[in-house]
């Protein structure tokens, strides 16, 4: 059974960067995305970045020129780093596998638990 | 702000059958691509319920199924449960945007 647990600060102060990370666990990270989903409370859910391998990433265009996806698999982890943070991107981030490109793409089959971080100073 | 449009919320009494819709556009569900539902208790992750418009993983009761037509989409729940009270949210593609979407959810309430 694949598990994957989200770490990193739970705040964060405007203006600087978010930083978390993945860890996975109980299956292969070879030959499947890895995503990172955000939902602001009491909202709802937004894909914010896959990657693949170093050479194949995704980023969603609202948050692009902000985001930066990475993996180590001999770590098996991949991590997020969102620059320049404002109060609108405090949110549970949800790490995931997928999307998942079978026969009929492109779900996310598994997720963590989520780890709440808030930009506050 | 979701290009997939769910109602807010819909309820019904045990055993009753409840369904949501999933309105999308020519560049997402009307452009071909599947739609998948996610089931979210408060407080915890989301959970895969249905993938590829009408499949359903390992472990998922047969009570829920999903279905799609042109530019919509729609998930039924027959045999309302208590336990199925909960978020419900559909998940597509958009080529407009190259991203992932998610709809906007509906609270699903087991009266």
């Amino acid at each position: 059974q694949v598990q994957l647990q989200e770490s990193g600060p739970g705040l964060v102060k405007p203006s600087e960067t978010l930083s978390l990370t993945c860890t996975v666990s109980g299956g292969s990270m070879s030959g499947y995305y890895w995503s990172w989903i955000r939902q602001p409370p009491g909202k709802g859910l937004e894909w914010v970045a896959y990657i693949y391998s170093t050479e194949n990433t995704a980023y969603n265009p609202s948050l692009k020129p902000r985001v930066t996806i990475s993996v180590d698999t001999s770590k098996r982890q991949f991590s997020l780093r969102l620059s320049s943070v404002i109060a609108a991107d405090t949110a549970v981030y949800y790490c995931a596998r997928g999307p998942v490109p079978d026969s009929t793409p492109y779900y996310f089959d598994y997720w963590g638990q989520g780890a709440l971080v808030t930009v506050s100073s | 702000q979701s290009v997939l449009t769910q109602p807010p919320s819909v309820s019904g009494a045990p055993g009753q059958r409840v369904t949501i819709s999933c309105t999308g556009s020519s560049s997402n569900i009307g452009a071909g691509y599947y739609v998948h539902w996610y089931q979210q208790v408060p407080g915890t992750a989301p959970k895969l319920l249905i993938y590829g418009n009408n499949n359903r993983p390992a472990g998922v009761p047969d009570r829920f199924s999903g279905s799609k037509s042109d530019t919509s989409a729609s998930l039924a729940i027959t045999g309302l449960q208590a336990e199925d009270e909960a978020d419900y949210y559909c998940q597509s593609h958009d080529s407009s945007l190259s991203a992932f979407v998610f709809g906007t959810g509906t609270k699903v309430t087991v009266l």
